[in-house]
């Protein structure tokens, strides 16, 4: 079965610093990977996907993750954090031909001025 | 509507009774799921529509446990002799499922709060 490790419970970062958010996931073939954020009372909001292709894709609000195939890693980063970043972030995995979305338990993330 | 939309937004009931949570996906979308996200977890599969039919009701932990979505539009998940540790946000998201490749994102709702006494 498909799973997902986020091992990084809770970050905290100084504005402007780099962020880098880890995944590792759990499945035999290339999967779907997406990173989702969750803010106070917001629904989850994609911020990126990889299917297949390039292994460094972009998504919105300036980041950016890389597939890794021989780490089965999908790490998110961004270069300099923003205090409006400050929310959770959850790494998901779909596999191809299944519509099931498993997620990660999720990073919070905490911004400092 | 925009985006999905879920009601109602916050539920309380009482340990034992019956609850109905609704969502309304993007107009258009043949594919609806349903998850749940409890305290400090990221949500979990509940179950996912391809119009009509369920096609993958694998997340639903027990029969007390059930969703429709009659016309292929509107869900509506129902809890029946609810317990206390079903207290979390159910999640709904839609997709269309048109494009090829996998490119089928799903588009989340607010949630639905619930709480069980």
């Amino acid at each position: 079965a498909q799973s997902v490790t986020q091992p990084d419970i809770h970050i905290t970062v100084s504005e402007g610093a780099s962020l880098e958010l880890r995944c590792n996931y759990s499945y035999g073939a290339t999967p779907y990977l997406f990173w989702y954020v969750q803010s106070p009372g917001q629904g989850l909001q994609l911020l990126l996907k990889y299917f297949s292709g390039d292994t460094l894709v972009q998504g919105i609000k300036g980041f950016e993750a890389e597939f890794k195939r021989s780490q089965s890693s999908f790490n998110l980063r961004k270069p300099s954090v923003h205090w409006s970043d400050a929310a959770e972030y959850f790494c998901a995995v779909r596999t191809g031909g299944y519509q099931k979305v498993t997620f990660g338990t999720g990073t919070k993330l905490q911004v400092i001025p | 509507g925009a985006g999905v939309s879920q009601t109602p937004s916050n539920k309380v009931t009482e340990k034992g009774k019956y609850v109905e949570l609704r969502c309304d996906p993007i107009s258009g979308h043949t594919a609806l799921y349903w998850y749940r996200q409890s305290l400090g977890q990221g949500p979990e599969f509940l179950i996912y529509f391809q119009g009509t039919g369920a096609a993958d009701d694998s997340g639903l932990p027990n029969d007390r446990f059930f969703a429709v979505r009659p016309e292929g539009s509107v869900s509506t998940l129902k809890i029946q002799r609810t317990e206390r540790g079903d207290s979390a946000v159910y999640l709904c998201a839609s997709s269309s499922l048109l494009l090829a490749g996998g490119g089928n994102e799903q588009f989340f709702g607010p949630g639905t709060r619930l709480t069980v006494l």
